[in-house]
């Protein structure tokens, strides 16, 4: 089974500073995928950056970046340039990749860290 | 294209009440989930199903109870509501194979059982 740890269960950084949110994970798989999902107040589960455990190339999007350390099983997200609307909890996930496709195990989740944008 | 939809938003019960939470979703996707989301932590998965007329249990099955006679339809079953059942309750969809595996997720049901 696959453990995801969070560590930092609240951050609160001023408008336009950059944070980092760790995560790491144990895992004997050597395919999968990682995540972060944001949970707004709203409580919607949106998918925020995934990254492929094959992929050696760290994954970007937009103010959005990861730092993917397969062998220290580590995958932690950057957000740059921050703002009010990035207040929200996010969560670390990962997901088992299987051969003949399909997610079928489902995301196993951190406990989340609660990230406050200040103004 | 609404997504993945989920009834009711909010619903009351009383220990040893039954219920059904609903899930629908229209991207025709085979690979449907059931997740809880307890008070500060993150979510767990109590359900999922590959496709129609075939489901397995994930790491929260107890007290639970699943069934998908249709692609679109994926509901859960709560018989005999306890305190521990109180919860947000998140249903998710995924195409199957590649496309990055990406999860959609309705917007949750919460349930408390008192």
């Amino acid at each position: 089974a696959q453990t995801v740890t969070q560590s930092q269960p609240e951050m609160s950084v001023q408008e336009a500073e950059t944070v980092t949110l760790s995560c790491t994970y144990d895992t004997s798989e050597s395919n999968y995928y990682l995540f972060w999902y944001k949970q707004p107040p709203s409580r919607q589960m949106i998918l925020v950056i995934r990254q492929e455990a094959y992929k050696q190339q760290n994954a970007t999007e937009n103010r959005f970046s990861v730092n993917f350390q397969k062998a220290a099983k580590s995958f932690s997200l950057k957000i740059s340039d921050s703002q009010l609307g990035d207040t929200a909890m996010y969560f670390c996930a990962f997901m088992k990749h299987h051969l003949t496709g399909g997610g079928a195990d489902g995301l196993t989740f951190g406990k989340g860290t609660h990230l406050i944008i200040q103004p | 294209n609404a997504g993945v939809t989920q009834t009711p938003k909010f619903r009351i019960l009383k220990i040893g009440q039954s219920m059904t939470l609903q899930c629908t979703q229209d991207m025709n996707h085979n690979y449907m989930y059931w997740y809880r989301q307890d008070p500060g932590m993150g979510l767990k998965l109590i359900y999922y199903s590959v496709g129609a007329g075939i489901t397995d249990k994930g790491e929260v099955p107890n007290g639970y109870n699943v069934s998908r006679s249709t692609t679109e339809d994926f509901p859960l079953r709560l018989e005999l509501a306890a305190p521990s059942q109180t919860s947000v309750y998140f249903c998710a969809s995924t195409r199957s194979l590649a496309e990055t595996y990406e999860q959609y997720f309705g917007p949750g049901t919460r349930l408390t059982v008192t």
